[in-house]
């Protein structure tokens, strides 16, 4: 079946070190992928997403790019902060239904000053 | 209300209770899904509804989970004769529509089973 394979934490980095948190995938079809986001003491958020091949998601300074040939879809920043300490979650929907989704176990960051 | 809103935030209870867990979506939300975290792990999927309907309720481990959304709004997930292994926070979410939007969850409910 269909799977999200994400690097294990956690990550700690000092502030404005550049992150990568890998993801792979596996699915039959051709899925949307997915960053979600678990901030400290809140519900989990939609950071960014991509729906095809080369597709590259972006939001608040994060990017992941769509790479059908590595089945990957990396996020990336380039400095980080503080405020980004979470728990980061690749995923993705195979199918038309997006909010049924398959996610990875989840990348915990930990940003110092 | 302006977001998904669950209830209890935290249940305890005792093995072999039944357990009624609540999801209030937003307003206006046609689906809304139910999906189960473990410690360490990513959510699971459990159940999507479609109004009133529940269109895919793959993800329910077995025969005692069931869910209903009677009304098409508010949603309850009900587990019998509960197990130490149900121990998780379980997550609502809901969407304006079926596909291609944003899926919005709720902070979840945790429940420990002792």
């Amino acid at each position: 079946g269909d799977s999200v394979t994400q690097m294990e934490g956690p990550v700690t980095l000092s502030e404005e070190a550049f992150l990568t948190i890998n993801c792979t995938y596996t699915a039959t079809g051709y899925p949307s992928l997915f960053w979600y986001v678990q901030y400290p003491g809140e519900g989990l958020q939609l950071l960014l997403k991509a729906t095809k091949a080369d597709d590259k998601g972006s939001n608040k300074g994060f990017e992941a790019t769509y790479r059908k040939e590595t089945t990957s879809f990396h996020l990336e920043k380039g400095s980080v902060q503080v405020s980004d300490s979470a728990v980061y979650f690749c995923a993705l929907s195979d199918g038309p239904n997006t909010g049924k989704l398959i996610f990875g176990q989840g990348t915990t960051l930990q940003v110092k000053p | 209300g302006a977001g998904v809103s669950q209830t209890p935030s935290n249940k305890v209870t005792e093995k072999g209770k039944y357990v009624e867990l609540r999801c209030d979506p937003i307003s206006g939300h046609t689906a809304l899904y139910w999906y189960r975290q473990s410690l360490g792990q990513g959510p699971e999927f459990l159940i999507y509804f479609q109004g009133t309907g529940a269109a895919d309720d793959s993800g329910l481990p077995n025969d005692r989970f069931f869910a209903v959304r009677p009304e098409g709004s508010v949603s309850t997930l009900k587990i019998q004769r509960t197990e130490r292994g149900d121990s998780a926070v379980y997550l609502c979410a809901s969407s304006p529509d079926r596909g291609g939007n944003t899926i919005y969850f709720g902070e979840g409910s945790w429940l420990t089973v002792v």
